[in-house]
């Protein structure tokens, strides 16, 4: 299984909803990621957990909180959100791996994200 | 900070023609590189990388080299399919203080193939 897999594909919500993005993955991956990605830009980093424990926080706003229960499973959890949060959230993971000489390079596995609209 | 600029699209080529889409980029110490490839309602997929100076990625046909003094790591392909469709993303990696690699994004350049 080489898949990150995301759900819904698809969610509406209106701005004074609560709703969940979920990721799951069964690689074995250690480091999971939040990326944002508005229509016709490039992905954006918001989170990154390691050995879920959260790592880095890209100065995100408090309306977007995020939870990695285990290993495997990555929550984002949204309320309170903007018009101007619609788009296309993205959930990453990666794992480590050993090139030649040593080096150490990682990979990463993105899954296919959910489109978000905010009404 | 680190960034990656690449050329302004839409990229409109006819099947089996050559394709190119450059990308430079700014960054201290050194970076591996990297291009994605977003289809239509589709995640990014890792297309090809190069991890230091004078590497030659290399998948389905596209290449990119990894050029230290121009700062370059241009995408080809000799012959574009309609298949190829796509956004492409160039970006680099490099290893924060977490020990956890962070990618920062060109703009993307969307390619059209026709037939």
């Amino acid at each position: 299984d080489t898949e990150v897999t995301q759900t819904p594909k698809h969610l509406v919500m209106g701005m004074t909803n609560k709703k969940s993005l979920k990721c799951e993955q069964h690689m074995g991956h250690r480091a999971m990621y939040w990326y944002k990605q508005k229509a016709k830009k490039p992905p954006e980093l918001m989170f990154v957990y390691s050995y879920e424990k959260l790592s880095i926080n890209e100065s995100v706003p408090s309306r977007f909180s995020p939870e990695c229960p285990n290993s495997s499973l990555l929550n984002l959890h949204l309320h309170a959100l903007q018009p101007e949060d619609s788009a296309l959230y993205l959930c990453a993971s990666s794992h480590i791996v050993f090139g030649t000489g040593g080096r150490v390079d990682e990979k990463l596995f993105f899954g296919s994200g959910t489109q978000l609209s905010v009404l | 900070g680190d960034s990656v600029t690449q050329m302004e699209g839409p990229v409109t080529l006819s099947e089996e023609a050559f394709l190119t889409i450059n990308c430079t980029y700014t960054a201290t110490g050194y970076p591996s590189l990297f291009w994605y490839v977003q289809y239509p309602g589709e995640g990014l997929q890792l297309l090809l990388k190069a991890t230091k100076a004078d590497d030659k990625g290399s998948n389905k046909g596209f290449e990119a080299t990894y050029r230290k003094e121009t700062t370059s790591f241009h995408l080809e392909k000799g012959s574009v399919q309609v298949s190829d469709s796509a956004v492409y993303f160039c970006a680099l990696s490099k290893f924060m203080d977490t020990g956890r690699r962070a990618l920062t994004f060109g703009s993307g350049t969307r390619l059209q193939v026709q037939p």
